[in-house]
């Protein structure tokens, strides 16, 4: 059974500051890893797909990177803004239509 | 376009009533997803649609739970006889089988369930 999980739980940081989110699952058998965020009270906003073929995603800010045999993951957000601050979740596609299966997230919050 | 709506945005039912929630998935999307994101559970998968195939029901926690998928476009996720374990914010996602990019997943907004 796939297992996700995302260090640190929550991070604190000043504007301005590079930032990296991690992600590891135990079951290298991916078809692709989705990274997430969710406001207080919203949905999840999907901020970057990787298939399992891919090494790494970059969506202005962020640059997400994929290791597959490691079973890691990472989410860099360069020049963190206090807009950033919300829960991000990374989700993990073990099948061939995408089932996800989620770490618990890391809460962000970028202080000015 | 128009995302994946959801309604209603919130529910509140007594203990031993039946719900239904209720998916819009956008335009063209082929796939449609139910999870569950609860504070001990975190987000978890419960079932899966794809077109007029069998849907994937591995995920649903109990046979109170069923969806049902009409016309492959909405989806109603129905909870008989709640119990207050089944208090948690019910997603919907959906997303394209083929073509780029594969199998991203775009998630509505959630309906908050609450049984008292």
């Amino acid at each position: 059974k796939q297992e996700v999980t995302q260090i640190p739980a929550a991070l604190s940081v000043p504007e301005g500051e590079n930032l990296v989110l991690n992600c590891s699952f135990t079951d290298s058998a991916i078809y692709n890893l989705q990274w997430f965020r969710q406001d207080p009270g919203k949905g999840l906003t999907s901020l970057l797909l990787i298939q399992s073929s891919q090494r790494e995603q970059t969506s202005g800010r962020l640059n997400a990177s994929l290791d597959k045999s490691s079973g890691r993951s990472t989410l860099y957000i360069a020049a963190s803004q206090p807009g950033d601050s919300a829960t991000y979740l990374c989700a993990v596609g073990g099948t061939s239509y995408g089932k996800l299966t989620f770490g618990q997230g890391t809460i962000l919050t970028v202080h000015p | 376009g128009a995302g994946v709506s959801q309604s209603p945005s919130n529910k509140v039912t007594e203990k031993g009533k039946d719900v239904e929630l209720r998916c819009d998935p956008i335009s063209g999307h082929t796939a449609l997803y139910w999870y569950r994101q609860s504070l001990g559970q975190g987000l978890e998968f419960l079932i899966y649609f794809q077109g007029n195939s069998a849907p994937d029901k591995s995920g649903l926690p109990s046979d109170r739970f069923s969806a049902e998928r009409t016309g492959g476009s909405v989806s109603t996720l129905t909870i008989q006889r709640t119990q207050q374990e089944d208090s948690a914010v019910y997603l919907c996602a959906s997303s394209f089988q083929s073509g780029a990019p594969s199998y991203e997943q775009y998630f509505g907004p959630g309906t908050r369930l609450t049984v008292t």
